[in-house]
């Protein structure tokens, strides 16, 4: 079974500029979700889709960051202008759908290393 | 706002020791526990934990959770140098089970 792909792996852009995100869940997925992970910390979730509609975003900075789903498969996540702060790694997941049972596993990608300089 | 506190935040240790990780939690809806493993990749699911005191094994690492006292922990026997890594800790709670809030995850590193 694939995983959850994302790309570009790393990028370095200076500050004010901006950058996107493409993440590609497992085949069936109804649910993806984009979390941010600063060094040293756990991840946060930004943004959590079911299927091409939003269930939380409450914690994204809805100035600077923006996210779509459009089919309701792959999404991408953007982020400008971009400030020294956003320098994390963006980790892209997604699961069956949105109930927790022993069997609707959440399944990272490897993630978007972004520096900000 | 609901927190996770993951102890110690590092531990170094031998190959064969045995460890013992520590996850509280502080949430207003608790559904379920989560214990993932991460190298310098994406974290990989370990254990779901939504009852107490039943223990989950897998190999050498087990998990257990105590809904009274609102902690994890997870043990890793007879460790091994690819055991290094960084064990994360979430709960995933409130309306959408996907808003997992993690602990801010503990650095095992395992010496031959």
């Amino acid at each position: 079974e694939a995983g959850v792909a994302q790309s570009p792996r790393y990028k370095i852009i200076e500050k004010r500029q901006s950058v996107a995100f493409w993440c590609n869940p497992i085949s069936g997925h109804a649910t993806l979700y984009w979390y941010q992970q600063i060094l040293g910390q756990g991840p946060k979730l930004l943004i959590q889709f079911q299927n091409n509609g939003v269930v939380d975003d409450s914690q994204l900075p809805k100035d600077r960051f923006s996210a779509e789903r459009l089919k309701g498969v792959d999404s991408t996540l953007k982020i400008q202008p971009a400030k020294l702060e956003d320098s994390a790694v963006y980790l892209c997941a997604s699961s069956l759908d949105r109930r927790p049972s022993s069997g609707n596993t959440i399944y990272f990608g490897e993630g978007s290393w972004l520096t900000v300089v | 706002e609901d927190k996770v506190v993951q102890s110690p935040l590092s531990l170094v240790v031998h190959e064969g020791d045995t460890v013992t990780l520590n996850c509280s939690y502080e949430v207003t809806n608790f559904r379920s526990l989560l214990w993932y493993k991460q190298e310098k990749k994406a974290p990989t699911f370990l254990f779901m934990l939504t009852s107490s005191g039943i223990e989950k094994k897998s190999g050498r690492l087990s998990s257990i959770l105590d809904k009274k006292e609102l902690f994890s922990i997870l043990n890793i026997t007879a460790t091994q140098t690819g055991d290094s890594a960084v064990y994360l800790c979430a709960e995933a709670g409130g309306t959408s089970y996907g808003k997992l809030t993690f602990g801010q995850g503990t650095i095992l590193t395992v010496h031959p």
